[in-house]
Formats: structure tokens, C-alpha cells, sequence
């Protein structure tokens, strides 16, 4: 299986803050890399597919980039209702994998 | 709007079976992969399996830790996809989420609120 690792695991940021998480997968999984975002007690949403893609209605201030091993979740100018914890998930390969996430909260 | 709406949880014995649903509405269910995801109380995301669409035969794929235990179908009629879980484990525990595959592509776009499962004595 394909082991997706994510750091930091935790990070404390201030509202307007740039905020990088990094992501790498075991082996290259081509850009087949998505990113979530999951609030306390709601369901995941669905940021970023194929590396760099934004889903459909998220901000522009979410970006990601990478290809291959490592990848990375940017959030330009960290807002209030970003502190979430986020996700990666691998797509290339069954059985599909999520990274253990990384925590955003307020500093 | 794209609504995916699960249902059918509950406290089962170990060793028990349980059948989760997903209603799905808003779009054209019969196009797209539909997945299962679960999250253990207080874990990370742990993917459960996928069922393609008719387009591909409807089939499957399993994490292996359900191999064997559980089975996913869906019934286009009703535009429902289900979790048939057997023989379950207190590790089976989560709240389990359905996701909708992105059409033409193998990634998620949209999850529902999911349902919680408790296996326990």
C-alpha cells in the first residue's frame, strides 16, 4: 500500500497568515493527490483533485502544487473558518490512502 | 444541489451485521463512482471501498482490512448506494461517510454527513 505522510501534524497560525502543509507519498503517484478539509464533528469537503485543482466554490486562496512524491497545501492569507484539520488522499493505487492529517488552529 | 445522505447506523454486537444506505440526489447517480470512507471516533480517514458505474460493470474495489466482510452495491432505480457490513469487529467502530467520484475521474467531490457505527458488546 501506498503510505501517505503529512507535516506538520499540528500548526498554529494567525488570521492573514500564508500556511504550507507538505505531503509525500511512499512512491510516486504521478499528480493523482487530493486535498480535504474536515471541521469538528462535519464531514470532509473536497478542496484540491489532480494536485492542483480547485473543487468547484473553493476560495482561491487554497492552492496546491507538486507531482510524483511531494506535494503542498498552501492557504494564502489564512481566514477564520479555514482552522480545520487537512487531509491528503493518494488516488493512484487501490487501495486508496489518506494522509494522518495535519491540524490548523488558532494562535 | 448534490445531496448524499446515509443512514442505517447503529449499535451492533460483535459479530453482527449491519446494512448502511446512501440516498444520493441532485445529479446523474448512474454516471459517476460512488466510495465509502469511515473515521474511526477521534482517528483519520480510512477508505473503505468503491463501486464503479454501469459504464464499468459496476465493480468493486476493497480496503483489506473488509475484504471479504463487507460488500457494496448500488440500485440505480432508487438512486442508493449501499454497505452491506458483516461479521463486524469493535474495530469496525466509525462514523462511515459516503463520497460521490468525480465524473470521469477517479477522485471525490462531494461527501454526505455520514452515519455511526458502534461495534460493542
Amino acid at each position: 500500500d501506498i503510505q501517505m505522510t503529512q507535516s506538520p501534524s499540528s500548526l498554529s497560525a494567525s488570521v492573514g497568515d500564508r500556511v504550507t502543509i507538505t505531503c509525500r507519498a511512499s512512491q510516486g503517484i504521478s499528480n493523482y493527490l487530493a486535498w480535504f478539509q474536515q471541521k469538528p464533528g462535519k464531514a470532509p469537503k473536497s478542496l484540491i483533485y489532480a494536485a492542483s485543482s480547485l473543487q468547484s466554490g473553493v476560495p482561491s486562496r487554497f492552492s496546491g502544487s507538486g507531482s510524483g512524491t511531494d506535494f503542498t497545501l498552501t492557504i494564502s492569507s489564512l481566514q477564520p473558518e479555514d482552522f480545520a484539520t487537512y487531509y491528503c488522499q493518494q488516488y493512484n493505487y487501490y487501495p486508496f490512502t489518506f494522509g494522518p492529517g495535519t491540524k490548523v488552529d488558532i494562535k | 444541489e448534490v445531496q448524499l445522505v446515509e443512514s442505517g447506523g447503529g449499535l451492533v454486537q460483535p459479530g453482527g451485521s449491519l446494512r448502511l444506505s446512501c440516498a444520493a440526489s441532485g445529479f446523474t447517480f448512474s454516471d459517476h463512482y460512488m466510495d465509502w470512507v469511515r473515521q474511526a471516533p477521534g482517528k483519520g480517514l480510512e477508505w473503505v471501498g468503491r463501486i464503479r458505474n454501469k459504464a464499468n460493470s459496476y465493480t468493486t474495489e476493497y480496503a483489506a482490512s473488509v475484504k471479504g466482510r463487507f460488500t457494496i452495491s448500488r440500485d440505480e432505480s432508487k438512486n442508493s448506494l449501499y454497505l452491506q457490513m458483516n461479521s463486524l469487529k469493535t474495530e469496525d467502530t466509525a462514523v462511515y461517510y459516503c463520497a460521490r467520484g468525480r465524473r470521469g475521474a477517479a477522485d471525490f467531490d462531494y461527501w454526505g454527513q455520514g452515519t455511526l457505527v458502534t461495534v460493542s458488546s
